[in-house]
């Protein structure tokens, strides 16, 4: 059982638009959400995070928000760059010392 | 330069031989993990280490073993591979276990399993 989904394999978005990428979990015990990007042949980086403390942080063109109730988070990405074509993972902390990651969706930023 | 290594990048291997691969870190992290990336499956976590000689479970360990004798190196090892362990693996550190701590991956190794 996948305790976190990311439901859209790919999205495409024209340059300059937003891109919004989804991720649904299912514990509500998850305490820390973050955001991987991941271009091929390197491994993944880190983009941003939140506390369940929190419902949105915003680091330049990247904001994620956090919906406890919905057990939803979404990263929006505005204006999008071609640059951030890449694959996106929503991560969370388990509080097991274990990190549970997404299936990732793959963002392609249309020039 | 503040990073993490794997070796080697691509591995082929055959069924049974055993293999290692090594990770490495010069950032002084103390948490450091493993993991493997499958199609359609993200990243799942294969082993972690806290800190020094100080390792546990994941949540696909079986056929992997690790080791952590030094702070900066944390060796993967396949005792019997088998073709279901052909993958995409990564490694990856940060400064402490906590929530609040990102992490940092290594470039991967591709490795397949005849």
């Amino acid at each position: 059982d996948q305790q976190v989904k990311q439901n859209s394999p790919s999205l495409s978005v024209q340059e300059g638009r937003i891109s919004i990428l989804n991720c649904d979990y299912t514990n509500s015990m998850f305490d820390y959400f973050l955001w991987y990007k991941k271009y091929p042949a390197e491994g993944p980086t880190f983009l941003i995070s939140i506390s369940s403390i929190k419902d949105k942080n915003e680091d330049g063109r990247f904001t994620v928000f956090l919906n406890k109730s919905a057990k939803h988070l979404s990263l929006h990405i505005v204006p999008s760059q071609p640059g951030d074509s890449a694959v996106y993972f929503c991560a969370v902390s388990s509080g097991t010392y274990k990190y549970i990651f997404g299936t990732g969706t793959r963002l392609k930023v249309l020039a | 330069e503040a990073q993490v290594t794997q070796n080697p990048r691509y591995l082929i291997t055959v069924t049974g031989k055993k293999l290692t691969v090594t990770c490495s870190q010069n950032m002084n992290h103390e948490y450091m993990s493993w993991y493997r990336q499958d199609p359609g499956l993200g990243l799942r976590q294969i082993y972690y280490s806290m800190n020094v000689e100080v390792t546990d479970k994941g949540d696909v360990p079986e056929g992997y073993k690790v080791s952590r004798k030094e702070k900066r190196n944390f060796p993967l090892i396949l005792e019997s591979p088998s073709p279901n362990q052909t993958s995409l693996y990564f490694c990856a550190s940060s400064l402490k276990w906590g929530s609040y701590n990102e992490q940092f991956f290594g470039p991967g190794t591709r490795l397949t399993v005849l």
